[in-house]
């Protein structure tokens, strides 16, 4: 089946240092992707969505300087946190539509702690 | 209106039972409803998916049930077993966007 894989898995940065996480649908061509925010014990919230080749459509309330997305290939769209703070650490989750049927598939995941 | 209202938030269930999770929403615009299972520190992983245009969807041991007019939908976990202990997700969405709109989760233990 389509996999979609995130990297890192995990990743601990310092407060007010910037952090990159990547998207990548590994055997399926994806137009679209999603980002997703979700803090712990709590439902995943869309924060962006992000097509190839054109800037990316954030949600109400979600700050597009703070949370930079780039969709720069059919494969990979990476999330740039910036400027990080404590209060950004969450787990972060992308999907990403394409395949057979034109299906939505979800990375693993990105747990950010900011420290 | 974008919301899509989860109950219960927490379950628990014997070994054999039936568990059963209710979601409803608002937007008459959804025709998509999936059904997420997410283990701890894990992605969403598709279980089920409806759209309006039936009443009643099974695969194994997961059915959705669909009800139109209420605006309302459930899974039905039958035979649960310890392995399906993990936090559910329903969402909605509308044709062309692909954007899921996730209900508030719940938490599923089966026990031994």
């Amino acid at each position: 089946g389509a996999v979609v894989s995130q990297h890192p898995s995990w990743v601990i940065c310092k407060s007010g240092t910037s952090v990159k996480i990547e998207c990548r649908s590994l055997d399926f061509q994806a137009t679209t992707m999603f980002w997703y925010r979700q803090f712990p014990k709590q439902s995943l919230m869309l924060m962006a969505t992000s097509n190839e080749g054109s800037k990316a459509t954030y949600e109400q309330g979600v700050e597009k300087d703070k949370f930079l997305i780039n969709h720069a290939s059919l494969t990979l769209s990476t999330l740039t946190v910036t400027s990080a703070h404590p209060e950004d650490s969450s787990f972060y989750i992308c999907s990403a539509l394409g395949g057979f049927g034109n299906t939505i598939y979800f990375g693993e995941g990105s747990w950010l702690t900011v420290v | 209106q974008q919301q899509v209202k989860q109950s219960p938030q927490s379950l628990i269930v014997q070994k054999g039972g039936i568990s059963i999770i209710n979601c409803a929403y608002e937007n008459t615009a959804f025709d998509y409803f999936p059904w997420y299972q997410q283990f701890p520190g894990k992605g969403p992983a598709l279980l089920i998916a409806i759209r309006p245009d039936v009443s009643e969807k099974k695969e194994g041991r997961f059915t959705i049930s669909f009800n139109k007019s209420a605006k309302q939908f459930s899974l039905h976990i039958m035979d649960s077993q310890p392995g399906d202990s993990a936090t559910y997700f329903c969402a909605a969405s509308s044709s062309g966007t692909y954007k899921y709109i996730f209900g508030t989760g719940t938490r599923l233990k089966v026990l031994a």
